[in-house]
């Protein structure tokens, strides 16, 4: 199995909500990632987590905060959100093997800020 | 810092054609390279991780080849066909250890006209 889910599929929220992403995998990854990816533009990294370790892109902003409550789970928690926050929100996972290591990814989530 | 290109941004071939795929790299540290597809507002497929130490990898009628060196690897599609329309997406793993150790290029948008 080869799998990543991603729910929901879809997302609208207002500025003032507060909602969570869900990714989990049963592959036996030990890593895990979240991206965000604008309309016409490659995946950004935005965390990282690597044997349950997070490593954290500066440069996102404190309304997004990311869960690992176990190797196979992870959850994305937003919080005061704003418009150009809307875009597809990517999970993938891999084993976290160096030069062998695949990554995939999940179907997305579409999360549009009103 | 790493820095991935992909040329041509777009690409319109009719069907049957052969065609190549370009992405580039400007650090040579890297654990591997690996191409991806990505249908419109869906995640990303892989297709082909090539390691560092490796030249080239074949799945059927995709080849993806690795120069290291120079910071550049080459996706050749064979035979083409309508269902490969798609944007093409390549994608290093960088040996460094912070947050973005995977960065991917901006897409090639392939059209393959029946």
């Amino acid at each position: 199995d080869t799998e990543v889910t991603q729910t929901p599929k879809h997302l609208v929220m207002g500025m003032t909500n507060k909602k969570s992403l869900k990714c989990e995998q049963h592959m036996g990854h030990r890593a895990m990632y979240w991206y965000k990816q604008k309309a016409k533009k490659p995946p950004e990294l935005m965390f990282v987590y690597s044997y349950e370790k997070l490593s954290i892109n500066e440069s996102v902003p404190s309304r997004f905060s990311p869960e690992c409550p176990n190797s196979s789970l992870l959850n994305l928690h937003l919080h005061a959100l704003q418009p150009e926050d809307s875009a597809l929100y990517l999970c993938a996972s891999s084993q976290d093997s160096g030069s062998t290591d695949t990554q995939y990814f999940g179907p997305g989530t579409r999360l549009t800020v009103l | 810092k790493q820095e991935v290109t992909q040329i041509p941004a777009a690409l319109s071939v009719p069907e049957g054609e052969n065609l190549v795929l370009n992405c580039s790299f400007t650090d040579s540290a890297i654990y591997n390279l690996q191409w991806f597809r990505q249908d419109p507002g869906k995640g990303l497929t892989s297709l082909l991780l090539i390691q560092s130490s490796q030249r080239e990898q074949t799945s059927g009628r995709l080849n993806a080849s690795l120069d290291k060196s120079s910071g550049r690897s080459t996706l050749y599609i064979a035979a083409s066909q309508p269902g490969d329309s798609a944007t093409y997406l390549c994608a290093v793993r960088s040996m460094k250890t912070s947050y973005d150790k995977v960065i991917f290029g901006p897409g090639t948008s392939l059209s393959v006209i029946p």
